[in-house]
């Protein structure tokens, strides 16, 4: 079946600019997390969802991110005003319920550079 | 909050076994799990610890000691392929299904 995707899988934006980065969870899993990864190091939570709840947003850097799940399923992580230092991986992951946390199924990334 | 303690990278030649170690702190621990990533790559579930003790799956087992804050991955028989990072995460009772990664640790297999 069909993994969790991600789009766009590489953005450059300018400075100053919003960007909206997607994600499409495995059907039917219930969570979803939202990471920011720096090479060489590990995935740095931001915010997830059960549902279309937003359980934890603690993760959020600022007040210019913020993530959405209206309906359950995909997820739109939004930038606003991006600065260079914005610049990173920015991965999405599911998990079937909310047993599940512990094993999280992860996508293949947005690479976000603000020029 | 949490924190997590593991090696940054390990080198070891085809055939052998490696041990990579996860200290961890939380408030309230519930699980470890234990993530590989090569290069280029997504992070992929191996395995996760919530009771003391050592889970085998193939080549790969992962032990945890609740009472030390202490877990380990090991890695037998290895293989070219394994060569990636693997990070520790703990979940923890109050975070609810919010996972916290360690730094990772690079494995390097030579032939």
């Amino acid at each position: 079946g069909a993994g969790v995707s991600q789009s766009p899988r590489y953005k450059v934006t300018k400075r100053g600019q919003d960007v909206a980065l997607r994600c499409d969870p495995i059907s039917g899993h219930v969570s979803l997390y939202w990471y920011r990864q720096a090479l060489g190091q590990g995935p740095e939570f931001l915010t997830y969802f059960n549902y279309e709840a937003q359980q934890d947003k603690s993760g959020l850097p600022n007040d210019r991110f913020s993530a959405e799940r209206p309906e359950g399923s995909i997820s739109t992580l939004t930038i606003q005003r991006t600065e260079q230092r914005d610049s990173a991986m920015y991965r999405c992951a599911s998990s079937l319920n909310l047993a599940g946390g512990y094993e999280q199924f992860f996508g293949p990334g947005t690479r976000l550079t603000v020029l | 909050g949490q924190s997590l303690e593991q090696p940054s990278e390990v080198t070891a030649v085809e055939g052998a076994i490696v041990q990579i170690n996860c200290t961890y702190q939380t408030s309230g621990f519930y699980g470890l799990s234990w993530y590989q990533q090569h290069d280029g790559g997504a992070p992929t579930f191996l395995s996760y610890n919530a009771l003391d003790g050592l889970e085998e799956t193939g080549r790969f087992s992962s032990f945890l000691s609740r009472s030390d804050s202490y877990g380990y991955l090991l890695l037998q028989e290895l293989q070219m392929k394994d060569s990636a990072s693997y990070f520790c995460a703990v979940r923890d009772v109050a975070a609810g299904n919010k996972l916290t990664f360690g730094g990772g640790t690079r494995v390097l297999v030579k032939p």
